[in-house]
């Protein structure tokens, strides 16, 4: 069974580069053919996919966040990460990763339990 | 970007009832490329439908989902305890991938 799970820092000031991580165990995200993504909510609000990414180094991000979003693979310790770039209290949300139900699929079956990241000074 | 309203934003209803839950695209959904997933307080959220219709592995038959182009429905058709939670529908037809911005169904 995959399971997922956030970690990275609670805080980050107004400005700073949100660091999280994602690490997954039960499968190998180098040898399934799935891409991984993150997903955010702000507090009690809806949800908003941040970005993908495969294996292969192939990335997709969405536009409102494109041009502050890096999503990378660390296939040695079988994890993801994000990094959202210049942050401000408009960030404040929990972040989830997940991976989708099959390659392409871009819908998710597996998810972290979410972590809450706060920007504030 | 295929912007999802849902409605209502909020339903009451008492058990054993049957919820009916809207989801509007602004453009058409390709394929019929949209999901439903549940999410309870302090839990990631859960997939229930995709495909339009298809249920997800483990999820009961009173969940339903219908609809295509931009019109969709998710149907409970008797409401358990534990199925009062936020609802949101996904289109995953097109980039970005997004979200509607879900509905409440609470106990009336």
């Amino acid at each position: 069974q995959v399971q997922l799970q956030e970690s990275g820092p609670g805080l980050v000031k107004p400005s700073q580069t949100l660091s999280l991580t994602c690490t997954v165990s039960g499968g190998s995200i180098s040898s399934g053919s799935y891409y991984w993504s993150w997903i955010r909510q702000p507090a009690g609000k809806g949800l908003e996919w941040i970005g993908r990414m495969y294996a292969s180094g192939s990335t997709n991000y969405n536009p409102s966040l494109e041009s502050r979003v890096t999503i990378s693979l660390d296939t040695s310790k079988n994890q993801f990460s994000l990094k959202l770039s210049s942050v401000t209290a408009a960030d404040t949300a929990v972040y989830f990763c997940a991976r989708e139900v099959g390659r392409g699929s871009n819908f998710w079956n597996y998810w972290g339990q979410g972590t809450l990241v706060t920007v504030s000074s | 970007e295929n912007v999802l309203a849902q409605s209502p934003g909020t339903l009451s209803l008492s058990p054993g009832e049957r919820a009916t839950l809207s989801c509007r695209a602004s453009q058409s959904v390709s394929s019929s490329f949209l999901a439903w997933y549940q999410q309870k307080p302090g839990q990631a959220p859960r997939l229930l439908i995709y495909g339009a219709s298809s249920r997800a592995t483990g999820i009961p038959d009173r969940f339903s989902g219908s609809g295509s182009g931009t019109d969709f429905t998710l149907t409970i058709s008797r409401l358990e305890p534990e199925d009062f939670a936020v609802y949101y529908c996904q289109q995953y037809g097109t980039f970005p991938l997004t979200f509607g911005g879900g509905t409440k169904v609470e106990i009336k």
